[in-house]
């Protein structure tokens, strides 16, 4: 199976940095997604890891260890428009399996 | 515009009933997807076609037909409604089996 773990919510406030992790057990995978929900609406990419290692795109990045099973999407210089669930979902061949989201809460 | 669009955006109806919702995507992906998310939130595959062919089929019951006239669209019928189909279903596509998805706004499927 491929059971992701998330937490369920995260509060921070409005400039501040918060780390969402996801753990995850498979035996094979091919990328490991990041996607943001606003209430809603749909979801929308954000980023994604192939490779072990850090990706960074402006604001959002990734992490990714295969061998611990683990990645963590960072959020720098939280806005209030960040408030959203922030989906961690893990793909294989045209397979993608969605943990349940953390509900991000940005504060003044 | 180029996106994934799928209507309708509501769906009102009965238990029973059958029904389609339709999604067309212009991105020239060759890959597109079904995703079932729930009163919790919880975004649940049901199908995957890649090229018109359907590569994944995540134990869904045979009341849901997706159907693929060419790459571009995936339609969804599903017969005898029952009331654990309510739900907001989305439309994806990727470029290759392999890449980021692009979901459409969804569908807000309600059964009374």
């Amino acid at each position: 199976g491929q059971n992701i773990d998330q937490p369920t919510e995260m509060t921070a406030t409005e400039g501040a940095i918060v780390q969402i992790n996801c753990t995850y057990q498979t035996s094979g995978f091919n990328g490991l997604f990041w996607y943001q929900q606003h209430a809603g609406e749909a979801p929308t990419f954000l980023s994604y890891n192939v490779l072990d290692g850090l990706e960074e795109k402006g604001r959002f990045s990734s992490f990714l260890s295969r061998s611990k099973g683990y990645s963590y999407l960072l959020l720098k210089e939280l806005q209030m428009k960040d408030s959203a669930s922030y989906l961690c979902a893990v793909g294989s061949w045209g397979k993608f399996q969605f943990g349940a989201g953390t509900q991000v809460v940005v504060t003044p | 515009d180029t996106a994934v669009s799928q209507t309708p955006k509501y769906l009102v109806t009965q238990m029973g009933n059958d029904k389609s919702i339709k999604c067309e995507q212009n991105l020239g992906h060759d890959t597109m997807y079904w995703y079932k998310q729930d009163s919790k939130k919880f975004l649940k595959i049901m199908f995957s076609y890649n090229n018109k062919e359907l590569i994944i089929n995540e134990t869904v019951p045979n009341r849901f037909s997706p159907k693929s006239p060419d790459k571009a669209h995936l339609n969804l019928h599903i017969n005898s409604l029952e009331l654990g189909d309510s739900a907001v279903y989305f439309c994806a596509s990727s470029p290759d089996r392999e890449q980021p998805q692009h979901f459409g706004d969804g569908t807000r499927l309600s059964i009374l």
